[in-house]
């Protein structure tokens, strides 16, 4: 079976842009959570999708937003990009809230330059 | 509020010696969940354990074991005759039982030296 998978793996954008990222779940797999991963720190929570619905949110400005799919992928969107939002974009995807572990994809590189 | 704290920022140590990387939690859960990820240079982080706040018992896999103490909520890692290839960043972190996101500490970077 796939594991979570990320598009794209890198990505360069300019400040004041707007980007687009996407996960695919392990299959059956309800749940899509997105954490950013400033180099030399730890993942910080961004949003937790379950069934479509929003069910946790990170302290980030409105700037960033995501949905979850029929089909339980989903997309994180972030606008007016800033420089600080360069960073390593993981989404992780559980059964339910994750009690049974989340399995993490491989992230996604955002450079703003 | 929950904190993890992952105090060793780097650690080094030569093959086949065994390594404790240490973890100290924060929470006022009686339920919660405790974690370990390692994380290779590929970046994609790798679920190695999970522990829930009743279950205190030691568990060893492998050349990996862990000590969780409620006592000094301490949820600490250890491996035993490190090989190069345990060479990562290992995150300890705490998921709380009424909580949507998992908060990570700030890693460790273990390098094993052949």
């Amino acid at each position: 079976d796939a594991g979570v998978t990320q598009s794209p793996t890198h990505l360069i954008k300019t400040r004041g842009q707007q980007v687009t990222l996407r996960c695919s779940p392990i299959s059956g797999h309800k749940s899509v959570s997105w954490y950013q991963q400033v180099l030399g720190q730890g993942p910080q929570f961004i949003f937790q999708y379950y069934e479509k619905e929003e069910r946790g949110r990170g302290n980030f400005p409105d700037r960033f937003s995501a949905r979850q799919f029929p089909n339980y992928s989903s997309e994180l969107n972030v606008n007016a990009l800033l420089l600080g939002d360069s960073a390593l974009y993981l989404c992780a995807s559980s059964w339910d809230r994750g009690l049974d572990g989340y399995t993490f994809g491989s992230g996604t590189r955002l450079t703003v330059v | 509020a929950q904190k993890v704290t992952q105090a060793q920022t780097e650690i080094s140590v030569v093959e086949k010696e065994d390594v404790t990387l240490d973890c100290v939690y924060e929470t006022r859960d009686t339920t919660y969940y405790l974690f370990w990820y390692k994380q290779p240079p590929s970046g994609e982080l790798v679920f190695l354990i999970r522990r829930n706040s009743f279950d205190e018992q030691n568990e060893i896999s492998g050349r990996y074991s862990w000590n969780f103490q409620k006592s000094t909520s301490s949820f600490n890692f250890t491996i035993t005759a490190s090989q190069v290839v345990d060479s990562a960043v290992y995150f300890c972190a705490l998921l709380g039982g009424s909580a949507s996101k998992i908060i990570f500490g700030s890693g460790t970077r273990l390098s094993i030296r052949p």
